[in-house]
């Protein structure tokens, strides 16, 4: 069955630090890739998505660029901030299954 | 205006107990779901229903029953409340059933039993 594993957390890092937290899928057929943020309290949020190989998502500083070759989809942003800190989803759909797959989540928090 | 809203935002209640909780969306889409969220923060889908048909039910005790009575509204209706029932329940909804299509989530329900 389809599967995302992300990195574990939590990621502790200081403000203007470059950013990356790695996610890998297992999909059978050819998925969509998403990440998601959620900020506590608050439900979860798309941060970027990409629907095929070679797609680069990108928003807020963010990216992340779907990679066939090496079924990964890392996300990066060149400078964090304080305002950064949340938990972080990777996820997938697939068409067979009609429904998203998530990592388990990484947190992140930013120190000044 | 809240896109996707559910309430109530917080449910303390007793062992053996039945509850509600309500999700209701203004963004016009098709399809909607219920996740349930761990204390490890670990999310899994439990059901979807597009235009009010379900259309996943993943491996859920049939204490816990889907109810669509529109496509804007999905209610998840919990019996005999047990102490493993205790996480935060997401709604979501998105356009339609299509894979690239992102979901919109609502602000959570925790839910801790007693």
């Amino acid at each position: 069955g389809d599967s995302v594993t992300q990195m574990e957390g939590p990621v502790t890092l200081s403000e203007e630090a470059f950013l990356t937290i790695n996610c890998t899928y297992t999909a059978t057929g050819y998925p969509s890739l998403f990440w998601y943020v959620q900020y506590p309290g608050e439900g979860l949020q798309l941060l970027l998505k990409a629907t095929k190989a070679d797609d680069k998502g990108s928003n807020k500083g963010f990216e992340a660029t779907y990679r066939k070759e090496t079924t990964s989809f890392h996300l990066e942003k060149g400078s964090v901030q304080v305002s950064d800190s949340a938990v972080y989803f990777c996820a997938l759909s697939d068409g067979g299954n009609e429904k998203l797959t998530f990592g388990t989540g990484t947190r992140l928090t930013i120190i000044p | 205006d809240t896109a996707v809203s559910q309430t109530p935002k917080y449910l303390v209640t007793q062992m053996g107990n039945d509850k509600s909780i309500k999700c209701e969306q203004n963004l016009g889409h098709d399809t909607m779901y219920w996740y349930k969220q761990d204390s490890k923060k670990f999310l899994k889908i439990m059901f979807s229903y597009n235009n009010k048909e379900l259309i996943i039910n993943e491996t859920v005790p049939n204490r816990f029953s889907p109810k669509s009575p529109d496509k804007a509204h999905l209610n998840l209706h919990i019996n005999s409340l047990e102490l493993g029932d205790s996480a935060v329940y997401f709604c979501a909804s998105s356009q339609d059933r299509a894979v690239n299509q992102p979901q919109h989530f609502g602000d959570g329900t925790r839910l801790s039993i007693l």
